[in-house]
């Protein structure tokens, strides 16, 4: 059974840094298509990264240069590192497989406020 | 970057009726090179993470209950419930993911509710 499973998200004050983590099982996070998908509260879906099977990496233009997408074969684990947070970061941060996005954690929530 | 715009921003529809969900695109995702369309539909229940519906605009998830159809090409696209169930209740959106490089947008989303 495929299951995703995200952690990492809290209060973090604004400038500061997190790092998420979405656990994955049922299949393995290196033979696919990887992403971040973000939703603030009450609102609607935001893409935020994705990491190809071959490793390349994109990212919205609202986080490039702040966030890093990066996974661990071995854990079978992705990550997204955050930095350079500020108050509209503050989202449910969720990992998603493939693409279309098939498969869902139940998501991390990121709170970035002084 | 691919504006997605649905219409209405919400529903409300009685239970056994038809509802219809309206998503453009500001620019086609028609590939032409293999004649697909780059569309996802998902529905989001409230507390949870969204789900997959359809993608390539027309075609259903494995589990999706034939009352959920998506059809459309190019810029315009329309999902449709035939008959609308209580557990249906969700808000509902569109995502392209035809970009490139990698920007896959989704519509602001429809909240259907019960009339």
């Amino acid at each position: 059974e495929v299951q995703l499973v995200e952690s990492g998200g809290g209060l973090i004050q604004p400038g500061g840094s997190l790092r998420l983590s979405c656990a994955a099982s049922g299949f393995t996070v290196s033979s696919n298509y990887m992403n971040w998908v973000r939703q603030a509260p009450g609102k609607g879906l935001e893409w935020v990264s994705i990491i190809y099977s071959g490793g390349s990496t994109y990212y919205a233009d609202s986080v490039k240069g702040r966030f890093t997408i990066s996974r661990d074969n071995s854990k079978n684990t992705l990550y997204l590192q955050m930095d350079s947070l500020r108050a509209e970061d503050t989202a449910f941060y969720y990992c998603a497989r493939s693409l279309p996005f098939d498969y869902w954690g139940q998501g991390t929530l990121v709170t970035v406020s002084s | 970057d691919i504006v997605m715009t649905q219409s209405p921003d919400s529903l409300a529809v009685s239970l056994g009726e038809r509802a219809t969900i309206n998503c453009k695109s500001s620019q086609s995702v028609l590939y032409s090179s293999n004649n697909k369309n780059y569309l996802a539909w998902y529905q989001q229940k409230p507390g949870q993470p969204p789900k997959l519906l359809i993608y390539w605009a027309s075609t259903r998830e494995s589990g999706v209950p034939d009352r959920f159809s998506g059809s459309g090409s190019g810029t315009d696209f329309t999902l449709t419930i035939s008959s609308l169930q209580a557990e249906d209740v969700a808000v509902y959106y569109c995502q392209q993911y035809y970009s490139t490089p990698p920007r896959y947008t989704f519509g602001q989303g429809t909240k259907l509710e019960i009339k």
